[in-house]
């Protein structure tokens, strides 16, 4: 039962690039989060995904971010115009419904050069 | 009111000793006080959480202590191994959130053989 997997795990971008990180949640999970960390400090939430749904974006920066989980395929992060302040580890978590208790995957590194 | 103060920041402990982690919050909404554990290039891993209902729990040799008045927990690691050096993260969760947590800045823990 493989776990969340997401990719790449390494993603350089320039600046005004767009990065698109991908999510595959654990198998039977239909509950995806989306938590940044930056370097040095704690993880800080920025989006909770149903299925086809945003249920909470409260931690989403206002411009550029985007996030879906279609019914079919990963849940994307989309960051569009990247800058350098983007730079951060991205980890996504699943769950198989509404609950702290949540499985992290191993992160995608994003470099904004 | 939704930050959660973790220290030390960094610690450094003898194989065999306890490692001790602080951590504390202020908003009394919260309900759900867990501890992650996170290795260089992974993603935290759920090591051990508690209540508001209870003032202690132990699995294996992790403890977490839980001081509802003072608003404070802590993790204890009894017997702390080379193993056990990695970064330790508390968080906190509260009912009305859709699953979000709020972490600390970290504990970078060391053992030394």
């Amino acid at each position: 039962n493989a776990g969340v997997m997401q990719n790449p795990r390494h993603l350089v971008r320039r600046r005004g690039q767009e990065a698109r990180l991908r999510c595959s949640p654990m198998k039977g999970h239909s509950h995806v989060y989306w938590y940044r960390q930056l370097p040095e400090e704690g993880l800080k939430f920025m989006v909770y995904l149903q299925k086809e749904n945003i249920i909470d974006e409260s931690g989403m920066p206002k411009e550029r971010f985007s996030a879906e989980f279609p019914k079919e395929g990963p849940s994307i992060l989309r960051i569009q115009q990247v800058v350098r302040g983007d730079s951060a580890a991205y980890f996504c978590a699943s769950s198989r419904e509404r609950s702290y208790g949540y499985t992290f995957g191993s992160g995608t590194r994003l470099t904004v050069v | 009111q939704q930050q959660v103060k973790q220290s030390p920041q960094s610690l450094i402990v003898q194989k065999g000793g306890i490692s001790i982690i602080n951590c504390a919050y202020e908003n009394t909404a919260f309900d759900y006080f867990p501890w992650y554990q996170q290795f260089p290039g992974k993603g935290p891993a759920l090591l051990i959480a508690i209540r508001p209902d209870v003032s202690e729990k132990k699995e294996g040799r992790f403890t977490i202590s839980f001081n509802k008045s003072a608003k404070q927990f802590s993790l204890h690691i009894m017997d702390s191994q080379p193993g056990d050096s990695a970064t330790y993260f508390c968080a906190a969760g509260y009912g009305g959130s859709q699953g979000n947590l709020i972490f600390g800045k970290g504990t970078k823990l060391s053992v030394k053989p």
